[in-house]
Parts: structure tokens; C-alpha cells; sequence
């Protein structure tokens, strides 16, 4: 089984609609990431959690870690063609403060139309 | 806005040869990692680099692989007789501390024919 899992695998949205990513594992998760990555490039950091409980947001972009740190959700307000990529979410999930060993998810490639 | 820097953006090599991928990572930070990511696979860990020493590596990090920060900027990833498997991209990234933000450059396409 993964150690990450992410859903959907894919998403096609209509311009203007909201959406949730999602992404769930059976461990504690002591740090979550959520990346966007276009095809073939880098990734373009957006946010981080730590805490259960703990929401960030940025422009229409929020994310979410559950109480129990074991999921994590990443929801677009009012989509638009420039949201479009491949979300991908990475988590350590060691209790350990020398470095982080990021494992991640397969992503889930958003396509807005406009 | 600082950033993680890499070169090449993409290198092409013969089976056998050695590779050095180069990173410039964010000037303050502390923490350098190299991931990669086979076409249409999810993003591995290599090897976590700190205090002039590794601290951390992954089972892909076997013995044909080595890390080095040559001076006070650079931090590079050697691979000594690359196969066709390690095709792959190369990320580098950085972060401040041990966890927290960590960030990515824009990777090197590595193709071994």
C-alpha cells in the first residue's frame, strides 16, 4: 500500500469552480508540504503544516491538516487556468528535527478549463 | 525573491560516464537534499546533506553516488558510472532548518544512453 496517498488522480474543473485536493496516510504525519509542479519543471513550494488542527492559507489556496495529523486537504476558491498542474503533497513522517526526508504522493493533475 | 539554483537544466551522457549536477542552494539555509523523479514516477529522496556531511540517505543512494559542498555555495551530486535506470530528473532543494519550508530548484533532466 502507499505511504501517501493523494486523490483524486485527476481533476478537470470549469474556470470560477472550487475544488478539494486530498491526501491521507495511516502515520502521523510531523510535517506536510504541498507543492505545485507544472510537467517537466520544478517544484514551486505553497505550504506547510505541522500542527493538527492547523489551516493556512495563500490568495485562494487553503490547506488543511487534520487533528489526528494523519490527512491533509488542499482546497482552490474560485478556480482559474493559472491553478493548473500537478499538485503534489510530501510529508516526514519522522518525529525528527535533522532534516527532512520528504516522501510524497503521485499527484494530482488539475486542469482547469476556461 | 531567493532561489534554489541548478545547472545543467538537462545532461545528456554515454552508460559508464560520471555526471556532476551542480546546486546553488538559498544563501542562509542550512539543510540540502537531492531528490529525483523518473518520468511519470513520484518524487524520491536521495540524501539529506548538513554541517559538511550527509545525514541522511535512501536505499537508491548506493555507492555510485556522492555528495559534496565544495565551497560555500555550491552543493553537488556525483554520480560515478551512471546507468540507464538513473535517468531521471534531479532535484535539489534547501531549507533553514531541519524541518521547515524546504525549497526546490528547477531540476536537471539527466538521460544515460
Amino acid at each position: 500500500s502507499q505511504e501517501l496517498e493523494q486523490s483524486p488522480q485527476s481533476l478537470i474543473v470549469q474556470e470560477g469552480k472550487n475544488l478539494t485536493i486530498n491526501c491521507t496516510s495511516s502515520k502521523t504525519l510531523y510535517g506536510l508540504y504541498w507543492y505545485k509542479q507544472k510537467y517537466g519543471e520544478g517544484l514551486i513550494f505553497l505550504m506547510m503544516l505541522q500542527k493538527g488542527g492547523e489551516e493556512k492559507s495563500h490568495e485562494k489556496i487553503t490547506a488543511k491538516l487534520d487533528e489526528k495529523k494523519q490527512q491533509s486537504s488542499l482546497h482552490i476558491t474560485a478556480s482559474q487556468p493559472s491553478h493548473a498542474g500537478i499538485y503534489l503533497c510530501g510529508a516526514d513522517m519522522r518525529r525528527i528535527t535533522s532534516g527532512s526526508r520528504l516522501t510524497f504522493g503521485e499527484g494530482t493533475q488539475l486542469t482547469v478549463n476556461p | 525573491e531567493p532561489e534554489v539554483t541548478q545547472t545543467p537544466s538537462h545532461q545528456v551522457t554515454q552508460m559508464g560516464q560520471e555526471v556532476i549536477l551542480r546546486c546553488v542552494p538559498i544563501s542562509n539555509h542550512l539543510y540540502f537534499y537531492w531528490y529525483r523523479q523518473i518520468l511519470g514516477q513520484k518524487v524520491e529522496f536521495l540524501v539529506s546533506f548538513y554541517n559538511n556531511e550527509i545525514s541522511e540517505k535512501s536505499e537508491i543512494f548506493d555507492d555510485q553516488f556522492s555528495v559534496e559542498r565544495p565551497d560555500g555555495s555550491n552543493f553537488t551530486l556525483k554520480i560515478r558510472s551512471t546507468k540507464l535506470e538513473d535517468s531521471a530528473m534531479y532535484f535539489c532543494a534547501s531549507s533553514l532548518l531541519g524541518v521547515h519550508e524546504q525549497y526546490f530548484g528547477p531540476g536537471t533532466r539527466l538521460t544515460v544512453t
